[in-house]
Protein backbone atom coordinates (compact mmCIF):
# COMPACT_ATOMS: atom_id res chain seq x y z
CA UNK A 1 0.00 0.00 0.00
CA UNK A 2 1.01 3.67 -0.78
CA UNK A 3 1.84 5.59 2.26
CA UNK A 4 3.20 9.17 3.03
CA UNK A 5 5.33 10.38 5.89
CA UNK A 6 5.97 14.05 7.27
CA UNK A 7 8.41 14.07 9.81
CA UNK A 8 7.72 17.38 11.31
CA UNK A 9 3.89 18.31 12.07
CA UNK A 10 5.66 21.83 12.32
CA UNK A 11 8.44 24.18 10.88
CA UNK A 12 9.84 27.88 12.34
CA UNK A 13 12.08 29.66 10.26
CA UNK A 14 12.67 32.89 10.13
CA UNK A 15 12.09 35.27 6.68
CA UNK A 16 14.64 35.04 4.46
CA UNK A 17 16.02 31.78 5.92
CA UNK A 18 15.88 28.43 3.79
CA UNK A 19 13.27 26.36 4.08
CA UNK A 20 13.25 22.20 4.69
CA UNK A 21 10.14 20.27 4.50
CA UNK A 22 10.59 16.45 4.74
CA UNK A 23 8.56 13.99 3.36
CA UNK A 24 9.40 9.94 2.93
CA UNK A 25 7.22 7.75 0.80
CA UNK A 26 5.68 4.60 0.27
CA UNK A 27 4.71 2.47 -2.69
CA UNK A 28 5.20 -0.55 -4.70
CA UNK A 29 4.82 1.30 -7.94
CA UNK A 30 6.68 3.47 -9.44
CA UNK A 31 4.90 6.64 -7.98
CA UNK A 32 3.89 10.30 -8.64
CA UNK A 33 4.34 12.43 -6.23
CA UNK A 34 3.36 16.03 -4.87
CA UNK A 35 3.24 18.55 -2.66
CA UNK A 36 0.16 20.80 -1.98
CA UNK A 37 -0.25 23.78 -0.07
CA UNK A 38 -3.10 25.39 1.72
CA UNK A 39 -3.00 28.55 2.91
CA UNK A 40 -5.61 29.92 5.74
CA UNK A 41 -9.67 29.54 4.30
CA UNK A 42 -8.44 28.87 1.22
CA UNK A 43 -8.72 25.56 -1.15
CA UNK A 44 -5.55 23.00 -1.48
CA UNK A 45 -3.11 23.97 -4.12
CA UNK A 46 -1.01 22.06 -6.11
CA UNK A 47 2.97 23.45 -5.77
CA UNK A 48 4.39 21.09 -7.85
CA UNK A 49 4.88 17.06 -8.95
CA UNK A 50 7.04 14.46 -9.93
CA UNK A 51 5.80 12.12 -12.52
CA UNK A 52 9.03 9.93 -13.33
CA UNK A 53 10.74 12.55 -15.85
CA UNK A 54 12.94 14.96 -14.08
CA UNK A 55 13.99 14.11 -10.44
CA UNK A 56 14.58 17.92 -9.61
CA UNK A 57 11.36 19.38 -10.10
CA UNK A 58 10.57 22.88 -9.71
CA UNK A 59 6.92 24.55 -8.63
CA UNK A 60 5.53 27.70 -8.08
CA UNK A 61 6.57 30.42 -5.74
CA UNK A 62 10.26 29.13 -5.85
CA UNK A 63 10.02 25.70 -4.63
CA UNK A 64 11.32 22.68 -5.40
CA UNK A 65 11.49 19.22 -4.42
CA UNK A 66 13.85 16.42 -5.49
CA UNK A 67 12.85 13.02 -5.98
CA UNK A 68 15.87 10.51 -4.19
CA UNK A 69 14.26 7.04 -5.08
CA UNK A 70 17.68 5.32 -3.45
CA UNK A 71 16.09 7.26 -0.02
CA UNK A 72 12.51 6.93 -0.96
CA UNK A 73 11.94 10.71 0.21
CA UNK A 74 10.83 13.93 -1.85
CA UNK A 75 11.77 16.50 0.39
CA UNK A 76 10.84 20.34 0.45
CA UNK A 77 12.96 23.22 -0.19
CA UNK A 78 13.01 26.99 -1.07
CA UNK A 79 16.13 29.12 -0.76
CA UNK A 80 14.33 32.08 1.40
CA UNK A 81 11.26 32.15 3.30
CA UNK A 82 8.67 34.61 2.62
CA UNK A 83 6.37 36.05 5.15
CA UNK A 84 3.51 35.21 2.57
CA UNK A 85 4.81 30.86 2.65
CA UNK A 86 3.25 30.46 6.27
CA UNK A 87 0.56 27.71 5.15
CA UNK A 88 0.00 24.15 5.67
CA UNK A 89 2.21 21.94 3.23
CA UNK A 90 1.07 18.45 2.06
CA UNK A 91 2.88 15.52 0.63
CA UNK A 92 0.80 13.21 -1.55
CA UNK A 93 1.35 9.76 -3.38
CA UNK A 94 -0.31 7.98 -6.13
CA UNK A 95 0.52 5.01 -8.35
CA UNK A 96 -0.83 3.43 -11.72
CA UNK A 97 -3.29 0.69 -9.56
CA UNK A 98 -5.39 3.51 -8.96
CA UNK A 99 -4.61 5.23 -12.26
CA UNK A 100 -3.12 7.64 -10.47
CA UNK A 101 -6.99 8.55 -9.80
CA UNK A 102 -6.49 8.21 -5.66
CA UNK A 103 -4.35 10.52 -3.63
CA UNK A 104 -2.57 9.74 -0.72
CA UNK A 105 -2.05 12.91 1.67
CA UNK A 106 0.54 12.79 4.85
CA UNK A 107 -0.68 14.30 7.79
CA UNK A 108 0.99 18.03 6.60
CA UNK A 109 3.75 20.31 7.94
CA UNK A 110 2.80 23.65 9.19
CA UNK A 111 5.37 26.36 8.01
CA UNK A 112 5.52 29.01 10.49
CA UNK A 113 7.58 32.02 9.36
CA UNK A 114 8.92 34.80 11.41
CA UNK A 115 9.64 38.41 11.05
CA UNK B 1 -13.10 31.31 -14.20
CA UNK B 2 -14.83 30.38 -11.18
CA UNK B 3 -13.30 27.78 -9.11
CA UNK B 4 -14.30 24.25 -6.72
CA UNK B 5 -16.97 25.80 -4.61
CA UNK B 6 -18.52 23.97 -1.47
CA UNK B 7 -21.57 25.04 0.50
CA UNK B 8 -21.83 25.01 3.26
CA UNK B 9 -18.38 26.45 4.73
CA UNK B 10 -19.30 25.17 8.45
CA UNK B 11 -22.49 23.31 9.45
CA UNK B 12 -22.83 22.50 12.96
CA UNK B 13 -25.29 19.74 13.78
CA UNK B 14 -26.78 17.17 16.36
CA UNK B 15 -26.11 13.44 16.35
CA UNK B 16 -28.05 11.92 14.98
CA UNK B 17 -29.57 14.70 12.21
CA UNK B 18 -28.40 14.74 8.33
CA UNK B 19 -26.20 16.85 6.73
CA UNK B 20 -26.28 17.56 3.49
CA UNK B 21 -22.55 19.40 1.18
CA UNK B 22 -22.68 20.16 -1.94
CA UNK B 23 -19.40 20.64 -3.87
CA UNK B 24 -20.02 22.84 -7.68
CA UNK B 25 -16.83 21.61 -9.68
CA UNK B 26 -14.71 24.10 -12.24
CA UNK B 27 -17.18 23.94 -15.51
CA UNK B 28 -15.84 20.91 -17.88
CA UNK B 29 -14.07 19.27 -15.39
CA UNK B 30 -15.74 15.37 -15.49
CA UNK B 31 -13.70 14.31 -12.60
CA UNK B 32 -14.87 15.21 -9.37
CA UNK B 33 -13.31 13.95 -6.08
CA UNK B 34 -14.20 13.73 -2.54
CA UNK B 35 -11.62 13.79 0.34
CA UNK B 36 -12.12 14.05 4.26
CA UNK B 37 -9.80 15.24 6.85
CA UNK B 38 -11.16 14.56 10.61
CA UNK B 39 -9.09 16.26 13.32
CA UNK B 40 -5.59 15.74 13.69
CA UNK B 41 -5.34 12.94 10.73
CA UNK B 42 -4.65 13.22 7.18
CA UNK B 43 -7.02 14.18 4.38
CA UNK B 44 -8.11 10.41 3.19
CA UNK B 45 -10.30 9.76 -0.42
CA UNK B 46 -13.67 9.46 -0.39
CA UNK B 47 -14.76 8.67 -3.64
CA UNK B 48 -13.95 9.84 -7.59
CA UNK B 49 -16.80 10.46 -9.93
CA UNK B 50 -16.40 10.11 -13.73
CA UNK B 51 -19.20 12.70 -14.86
CA UNK B 52 -22.27 11.30 -13.18
CA UNK B 53 -20.88 7.41 -12.70
CA UNK B 54 -19.26 6.56 -9.49
CA UNK B 55 -15.20 5.09 -10.41
CA UNK B 56 -14.31 4.67 -6.94
CA UNK B 57 -15.69 4.74 -3.69
CA UNK B 58 -13.85 2.66 -1.85
CA UNK B 59 -13.00 5.55 0.91
CA UNK B 60 -16.47 5.49 1.82
CA UNK B 61 -16.47 5.06 5.71
CA UNK B 62 -19.88 3.36 5.98
CA UNK B 63 -23.29 3.30 4.11
CA UNK B 64 -24.49 6.43 6.20
CA UNK B 65 -22.33 8.47 3.78
CA UNK B 66 -24.40 8.73 -0.23
CA UNK B 67 -23.02 10.85 -2.58
CA UNK B 68 -24.50 11.29 -6.00
CA UNK B 69 -23.81 14.00 -8.95
CA UNK B 70 -26.77 13.82 -11.16
CA UNK B 71 -26.41 14.78 -15.09
CA UNK B 72 -22.97 14.79 -14.02
CA UNK B 73 -22.60 18.69 -12.73
CA UNK B 74 -22.67 19.31 -9.25
CA UNK B 75 -22.41 17.15 -6.60
CA UNK B 76 -23.88 16.21 -2.94
CA UNK B 77 -22.54 14.57 -0.33
CA UNK B 78 -25.37 12.89 2.71
CA UNK B 79 -24.54 12.11 6.04
CA UNK B 80 -27.62 10.45 7.59
CA UNK B 81 -27.64 9.63 10.64
CA UNK B 82 -24.45 12.07 11.30
CA UNK B 83 -22.43 10.51 14.50
CA UNK B 84 -19.61 12.05 16.18
CA UNK B 85 -16.42 10.93 14.56
CA UNK B 86 -18.06 12.10 11.05
CA UNK B 87 -16.82 15.88 12.24
CA UNK B 88 -14.07 16.84 10.54
CA UNK B 89 -13.36 19.01 6.98
CA UNK B 90 -15.24 17.46 4.09
CA UNK B 91 -13.13 18.27 0.66
CA UNK B 92 -13.89 18.71 -2.84
CA UNK B 93 -11.84 18.51 -6.06
CA UNK B 94 -12.18 18.60 -9.70
CA UNK B 95 -9.44 17.77 -12.99
CA UNK B 96 -10.34 17.81 -16.45
CA UNK B 97 -10.71 14.08 -18.24
CA UNK B 98 -7.04 13.15 -18.67
CA UNK B 99 -5.35 16.01 -16.87
CA UNK B 100 -1.99 14.77 -15.65
CA UNK B 101 -1.84 12.91 -12.59
CA UNK B 102 -3.03 14.33 -9.12
CA UNK B 103 -3.45 17.75 -10.95
CA UNK B 104 -6.80 18.18 -8.66
CA UNK B 105 -8.61 21.78 -8.37
CA UNK B 106 -9.77 21.66 -4.77
CA UNK B 107 -12.22 23.74 -3.04
CA UNK B 108 -12.22 25.74 0.24
CA UNK B 109 -13.82 22.63 2.57
CA UNK B 110 -17.04 22.17 3.75
CA UNK B 111 -16.17 21.97 7.88
CA UNK B 112 -18.54 19.48 9.82
CA UNK B 113 -19.05 19.69 13.63
CA UNK B 114 -21.36 17.20 14.90
CA UNK B 115 -22.28 17.55 18.64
Amino acid sequence: AQSVTQLDSHVSVSEGTPVLLRCNYSSSYSPSLFWYVQHPNKGLQLLLKYTSAATLVKGINGFEAEFKKSETSFHLTKPSAHMSDAAEYFCVVSDRRTGFQKLVFGTGTRLLVSP
Amino acid sequence: EAGVTQFPSHSVIEKGQTVTLRCDPISGHDNLYWYRRVMGKEIKFLLHFVKESKQDESGMPNNRFLAERTGGTYSTLKVQPAELEDSGVYFCASSLPGQGAGELFFGEGSRLTVL
